[in-house]
């Protein structure tokens, strides 16, 4: 059973690079057909997708994020990883990393499709931006 | 960005009792080979999101029949047959058909 747990510092200063690990066990983190994202969850607040990389290496980002975002893969070290730059206070909040596991599924007119959702999540971090 | 937005915003529910939660998108999340691609998740108190429903109306793994999705177009239904004390926390919709998927704001539930 796969699992994921997020991994860095609690407190990172204005203007530095956020940078958290997503330690996957229980399986590997490039082999199947998956996508491997981070969301973040600012305290008391819902839920916002920052991005995912998936098994092929594909990307894809937020928007309102790409400029300050890199998910990143280590296969030797079966981790994901996340840097966020000159974070603000308004990036504080609980980050969690998610596998997108999914299934082949047929339409109607038996074209052949791949659907993903989120299946497994770590339990989150907690970052704090302060000076 | 596709827009979510759910009502309502918290709903107090008495165990045995049904539930529904609405969830609206600012475009059809129909995709063009006929499915909904919309999530339905669950965050317990204190604990990460689960995932509940998957393209509209499937349920996922281990997850109790008494609750199912519905919907079409932009307008969705997520009901819980018989709530139960385990069914509390706060419930998220998300868009899947692009990118970026995008959360609904959350219907807190809890105990009356």
């Amino acid at each position: 059973q796969v699992q994921l747990q997020e991994s860095g510092p609690g407190l990172v200063k204005p203007s530095q690079t956020l940078s958290l690990t997503c330690t996957v066990s229980g399986g590997s983190i490039s082999s199947g057909n998956y996508y491997w994202s981070w969301i973040r969850q600012p305290a008391g607040k819902g839920l916002e997708w920052i991005g995912r990389i998936y098994t092929s290496g594909n990307t894809n980002y937020n928007p309102s994020l790409k400029s300050r975002v890199t998910i990143s893969v280590d296969t030797s070290k079966n981790h994901l990883s996340l840097n966020l730059s000159s974070v603000t206070a308004t990036d504080t909040a609980v980050y969690y990393c998610a596998r997108g596991g999914g299934f082949d599924f047929w339409s109607g007119s038996l074209d052949r499709y791949y659907y993903y959702y989120m299946d497994v999540w770590g339990k989150g971090t907690t970052v704090t931006v302060s000076s | 960005d596709i827009v979510m937005t759910q009502s309502p915003v918290s709903l107090p529910v008495t165990p045995g009792e049904p539930a529904s939660i609405s969830c609206r998108s600012s475009q059809s999340l129909l995709h063009d080979n006929g499915f909904i691609y919309l999530d339905w998740y669950l965050q317990k108190p204190g604990q990460s999101p689960q995932l509940l429903i998957y393209l509209g109306s499937n349920r996922a793994s281990g997850v109790p029949d008494r609750f199912s999705g519905s919907g079409s177009g932009t307008d969705f239904t997520l009901e819980i047959s018989r709530v139960e004390a385990e069914d509390v926390g706060v419930y998220y919709c998300m868009q899947a058909l692009q990118a970026p998927p995008t959360f609904g704001p959350g219907t807190k539930v809890d105990i009356k």
